[in-house]
């Protein structure tokens, strides 16, 4: 399994745009790298998922470089209710089981 | 009711009580997960059924006890608990197999235990 690395934490104020990088050295040719939100007593929140190049949504920007070995979730414009924990997951699709496994994650904090 | 929905919310429980908790999913998904969350520690995933397969994690003590008699329906069944079992356990649920794309999990909201 792909371990990654991020960030234990990051501050950062209102109407800034943030991006919080996750290294996943390992990874392997079919894994596709997704990223969570979770709020204080909730369950993790899907953000966004990507293979490579860049996905947009409307939510978030994901960057991958041409060698996967990381990958970096954009949030513009970020406001107070974007604070919370931001997972990075590398995992494959497919299978017949998937052991997803969470890190530590990046606690961003947000400040007027 | 759509998502994962998890019950209890809440459950306070003593070292010799037998409880369970109780998950659903309404997605159609065909895999379903307990997470344990504890006080400032990441994710840990306990156990995964996945296309009728179920994967543990080996590192969870016997007092948990999953069951799940369908793809919509999760358990965790709990007995003779210490107080460092206390947590938010999360359950999730998955389609295995998509393609393209990995697994996206979809939480419940959780079910945060107390073990006196």
């Amino acid at each position: 399994l792909a371990k990654t690395t991020q960030p234990i934490s990051m501050d950062s104020y209102e109407g800034q745009e943030v991006n919080i990088t996750c290294s996943h050295n390992n990874i392997a040719t079919n894994d596709y790298i997704t990223w969570y939100q979770q709020f204080p007593s909730q369950g993790p929140r899907f953000i966004i998922q990507g293979y490579k190049t860049k996905v947009t949504n409307e939510v978030a920007s994901l960057f991958i470089p041409a060698d996967r070995k990381s990958s970096t979730l954009s949030l513009p414009r970020v406001s107070l209710s974007d604070t919370a924990v931001y997972y990075c997951l590398v995992g494959k699709y497919g299978g017949a089981t998937n052991k997803l496994i969470f890190g530590t994650g990046t606690l961003l904090a947000v400040q007027p | 009711e759509t998502g994962v929905t998890q019950t209890p919310r809440h459950l306070v429980m003593g070292m010799t009580n037998k409880k369970s908790l109780k998950c659903e999913q309404h997605l159609g998904h065909n895999a379903m997960y307990w997470y344990k969350q504890s006080a400032k520690k990441p994710l840990e995933l306990m156990f995964v059924y996945s296309l009728e397969e179920r994967v543990e994690n080996n590192s969870v003590p016997s007092r948990f006890s999953p069951e799940c008699p369908n793809s919509s329906h999760l358990f965790l069944h709990l007995h003779t608990l210490q107080p460092e079992d206390s947590a938010l356990y999360l359950c999730a649920s998955s389609q295995v197999g998509q393609d393209p794309g990995a697994n996206v999990l979809t939480f419940g909201a959780g079910s945060r235990l107390t073990v006196l």
